[in-house]
């Protein structure tokens, strides 16, 4: 099976720099994705890792460590329409499984 | 941009009853997917489909649950027998290939109110 483990909730001011983490058991890999999602609406795709390291994405950037089965987004600069759901979703398949999500809140 | 619609946007339906969510995909794409959203909760997968049959489902996608492209642009999820549990959002996604690196472009869902 698999399982993905990211914060609930997490709170930050606007202009700041946060990062989410993801951390992942699966019995094969091939790749983590995070997409963000306001309000219930579609979720929108942000980011892919399939190799070790930092993919940066202007103020948003992704880092994978397979080898820890973790990984992390790191929002940059934060503006108010970040305000949103953050899901992490691995692909030990074809399909991406999601997470339960992180509820990102800036605050002013 | 082209992009994934979904309608009806909300539905609302007696326990029982039978219900269809349609989608169209982005016309380009080969893969196509339906998951689900409970209140709150994480996006599941419910079904992907290729080639004009699935590919891969979940336990939660039985017996209740079917998945159709009649023609070119439509792709459809029926749901038998509605229960108080099916009351979700429904994502439909498409994407061009299987790669990771190729994101699923979701639809606005579909709100499905089981009563």
């Amino acid at each position: 099976g698999q399982s993905l483990e990211q914060p609930s909730e997490v709170t930050a001011v606007e202009g700041a720099i946060v990062q989410i983490n993801c951390t992942y058991q699966t019995s094969g890999f091939y790749g983590l994705s995070w997409y963000q999602q306001h309000d219930g609406g579609a979720p929108t795709f942000l980011s892919y890792n399939a190799l070790d390291g930092l993919e940066e994405t202007g103020r948003f950037s992704s880092f994978l460590s397979r080898s820890d089965s973790y990984g992390y987004l790191l929002l940059q600069e934060l503006q108010m329409k970040d305000s949103a759901s953050y899901f992490c979703a691995v692909r030990s398949s074809y399909i991406p499984t999601f997470g339960r999500g992180t509820s990102l809140i800036v605050h002013p | 941009e082209p992009e994934v619609t979904q309608t009806p946007s909300h539905q609302v339906t007696q326990m029982g009853q039978e219900v269809i969510l349609r989608c169209v995909p982005i016309s380009n794409h080969l893969y196509f997917y339906w998951y689900r959203q409970i209140l709150g909760q994480k996006v599941e997968f419910l079904v992907s489909f290729y080639n004009n049959e699935i590919s891969e489902k979940s336990e939660i996608f039985d017996d209740q649950f079917s998945v159709e492209r009649p023609d070119g642009s439509n792709f459809t999820l029926k749901i038998r027998s509605t229960k108080l549990e099916d009351s979700a959002m429904y994502f439909c996604a498409s994407s061009s290939t299987l790669g990771g690196n190729s994101p699923l472009h979701f639809g606005n869902g579909t709100r499905l109110t089981v009563t």
